[in-house]
């Protein structure tokens, strides 16, 4: 059990666009969800909390309006980076806990962003 | 403020040895801590999680220690295989909610 999926597992996009990161709990409900990022080499760097059915709460340095993050279901969070630029490229990594693990995250596979 | 330190520096142990990896921290009174387990282009993976009320907790050939006074946590791999070679990584709830900090993580090569 406890099963999170992030698609697509890695996309390469121009500078400019926008990208959309999906991050899904396969067989729990998540009112939860985390979105990290992680550079080469570097642990991981909590970006935002996403909160189902409330606006998602950024940590400082990150810009709310170029990550867009939206938790519309249970079993869903959604983050889209916007007007994409070569500095953005990392490796994004969501996480969820339920009600019933309080304590514990279970990780995504992650997601390989490379903007040319 | 908060902070985790990990042994930057890759630790390589012979197969059949047990691993010792440690976690430190300072300003922090967790209720817990947390090791994962990070292989490269992967999500982490949960291990363990042990509580401030725990010194020791074990999983098969895995054992965490958990010391508040000395703001530290050892994790121990006993007969290490070269498929236990992955990046550990130490973790921290945040004061007052559920995030985690994560430490910068020891990179574990065992040699056959």
């Amino acid at each position: 059990g406890a099963v999170v999926s992030q698609h697509p597992s890695w996309v390469i996009c121009k500078s400019g666009t926008s990208v959309k990161i999906e991050c899904r709990s396969l067989d729990f409900q998540a009112t939860t969800m985390f979105w990290y990022r992680q550079f080469p080499k570097q642990s991981l760097m909590l970006m935002a909390t996403s909160n189902e059915g409330s606006k998602a709460t950024y940590e400082q340095g990150v810009e709310k309006d170029k990550f867009l993050i939206n938790h519309a279901s249970l079993t869903l969070s959604t983050l889209t980076v916007t007007s994409a630029h070569p500095e953005d490229s990392s490796f994004y990594i969501c996480s969820a806990n339920g009600d019933g693990r309080l304590a514990e995250q279970y990780f995504g596979p992650g997601t390989r962003l490379t903007v040319t | 403020s908060q902070k985790i330190e990990q042994n930057s520096e890759a630790l390589n142990i012979q197969e059949g040895k047990t691993a010792t990896l440690t976690c430190n921290y300072t300003n922090y009174s967790p209720a817990y801590l947390q090791w994962y387990r990070q292989d490269p282009g992967r999500g982490p993976v949960f291990l363990l999680l042990i509580r401030e009320n725990e010194k020791e907790k074990r999983k098969e050939r895995l054992k965490v220690t958990f010391d508040t006074t000395l703001k530290q946590s050892l994790f121990h791999i006993t007969a290490s295989q070269p498929a236990d070679s992955a990046t550990y990584l130490c973790a921290l709830p945040d004061t007052g909610r559920r995030a985690l900090t994560f430490g910068s993580g020891t990179r574990l090569q065992v040699q056959p």
